[in-house]
């Protein structure tokens, strides 16, 4: 398996557009994560599935923030308006879930600046 | 509010050393514990896990783990300059149904 994908690897936008970070986990995993690590705050867990539903948001900042998992394999966080202190790296994460031994592996992650 | 804390350190160890990695924890229902090395500007990736009291070995690396006190740690023998990273903690509650807690890790600079 190649493992976690994520594009692109690196995004530099305009405060106020648009920016969506795609995602596609190790097929065969059930639980997707999506975390922000910045310098000041670490990694940060904003949001995680379950078998393509969303368990726990509640590290999502901000309304701005929005995620989707249509289908096992792909997910989206989506950021709208972004603004510059969105600028962070985000990761995407996936596991089977319900095994003690829970390891998450992470994606090569996104590199928003947002200028 | 879950927190998972650790010294940012950096902790500087000589090369041959051992270096000796701390972590507590406030969630009395965690259940699993990881240790993640991550090197600058790559992903985190495990380096071990351990979910009973006691030590688990796995060649350089020992982890530690007291849940009475909250507490986990990582030591690595015989430090190598490759060694030098940041090393993340992090806990899960429950059977992996809550997503992984970090903390803010501790940057290692093995010395030369």
């Amino acid at each position: 398996d190649a493992g976690v994908i994520q594009s692109p690897r690196h995004e530099v936008t305009e405060m106020g557009q648009e920016v969506t970070l795609r995602c596609k986990p190790i097929s065969g995993h059930n639980s997707l994560f999506w975390y922000r690590q910045t310098m000041m705050r670490g990694l940060e867990l904003l949001i995680y599935f379950n078998n393509n539903v969303p368990i726990d948001d509640s590290g999502m900042p901000e309304d701005r923030f929005s995620a989707k998992m249509p289908n096992a394999s792909f997910s989206t966080l989506k950021i709208q308006p972004s603004e510059p202190r969105d600028s962070a790296v985000y990761f995407c994460a996936s596991s089977l879930q319900g095994a003690v031994n829970t390891e998450a592996f992470f994606g090569q992650g996104t590199r928003l600046t947002v200028v | 509010q879950k927190e998972v804390e650790q010294n940012s350190g950096p902790l500087s160890v000589p090369e041959g050393a051992i270096a000796s990695l701390n972590c507590t924890y406030s969630d009395r229902g965690s259940q699993s514990f990881f240790w993640y090395r991550q090197y600058s500007g790559k992903s985190p990736e495990l380096i071990m896990f351990i979910y009973s009291n006691g030590d688990k070995e796995d060649g350089r690396f020992t982890a530690q783990l007291n849940k009475a006190s909250q507490y986990v740690s990582l030591l690595i023998r015989d430090s190598q300059p490759s060694d030098s990273a940041t090393y993340l903690c992090a806990v899960v509650s429950g059977g992996g149904a809550d997503g992984l807690t970090f903390g803010k890790g501790t940057h290692l600079i093995i010395q030369p």
